[in-house]
């Protein structure tokens, strides 16, 4: 298995324009998970869908970040506009749901977020 | 609020040093607790589940412990290959399994 697989890795833009981070879940996964990782605020979760389905979005910092899964094998986190202090490594994860017990999350290699 | 602290921040050990890493958090009704692993410029992997006070998990030279308000991460007699930073994390209420809080890691060097 490739694992979960980002794009791109790294990411060099200017402030107002629009980002888009795109992640492909291990096959069979049912569970999505997106991060954020930053020196001064650690990895945070921003949004976990479950079978393609937005469940918890409480992390997400503000409106002008969205994400989407149209399907089971793909998502994406997009920045509108894009602002300096969005610069971090969005990570995303996923994990196959297992009754009673923590279902181990896989992530994958991140992106690298600069906004000029 | 539910916090998790990581100590200390950064740790340098010589080959075959052994130590210990902690994690202590404040969350009501905690369960469970899971430590990764993050290489530079990689996503974390996963190392341990722990899930009631008194568990203990081994893998190779790493054994992770459980007590009700905290967690160490014990080195035995590290490679330079166990350079990373470890990360622990628990459950935020609500939120089941899925919804974690992250600590911010202790960076490990271990020098030959």
């Amino acid at each position: 298995d490739a694992g979960v697989i980002q794009s791109p890795r790294h990411e060099v833009t200017e402030m107002g324009q629009e980002v888009t981070l795109r992640c492909k879940p291990i096959s069979g996964h049912d569970y999505l998970f997106w991060y954020r990782q930053t020196m001064m605020r650690g990895l945070e979760l921003l949004i976990y869908f479950n079978n393609n389905v937005p469940i918890d979005d409480s992390g997400m910092p503000e409106d002008r970040f969205s994400a989407k899964m149209p399907n089971a094998s793909f998502s994406t986190l997009k920045i509108q506009p894009s602002e300096p202090r969005d610069s971090a490594v969005y990570f995303c994860a996923s994990s196959l749901w297992a009754s009673g017990s923590y279902n181990e999350q896989f992530f994958g290699p991140g992106t690298r977020l600069t906004v000029l | 609020e539910d916090q998790v602290t990581q100590s200390p921040e950064a740790l340098r050990l010589q080959e075959g040093e052994s130590s210990s890493l902690n994690c202590s958090y404040t969350v009501s009704g905690l369960r469970g607790l899971f430590w990764y692993r993050q290489d530079p410029g990689k996503g974390p992997e996963f190392l341990f589940t722990l899930y009631s006070a008194g568990e203990e998990k081994e893998k190779e030279r790493l054994k992770a412990t459980l007590t009700k308000k905290e967690s160490f991460l014990h080195i035995t007699a590290p490679k330079p290959e166990d350079s990373a930073t470890y990360l622990c994390a628990v459950p935020a209420r609500p939120g089941g399994y899925n919804k974690l809080i992250f600590g911010a890691g202790t960076r490990l060097a271990v020098h030959p």
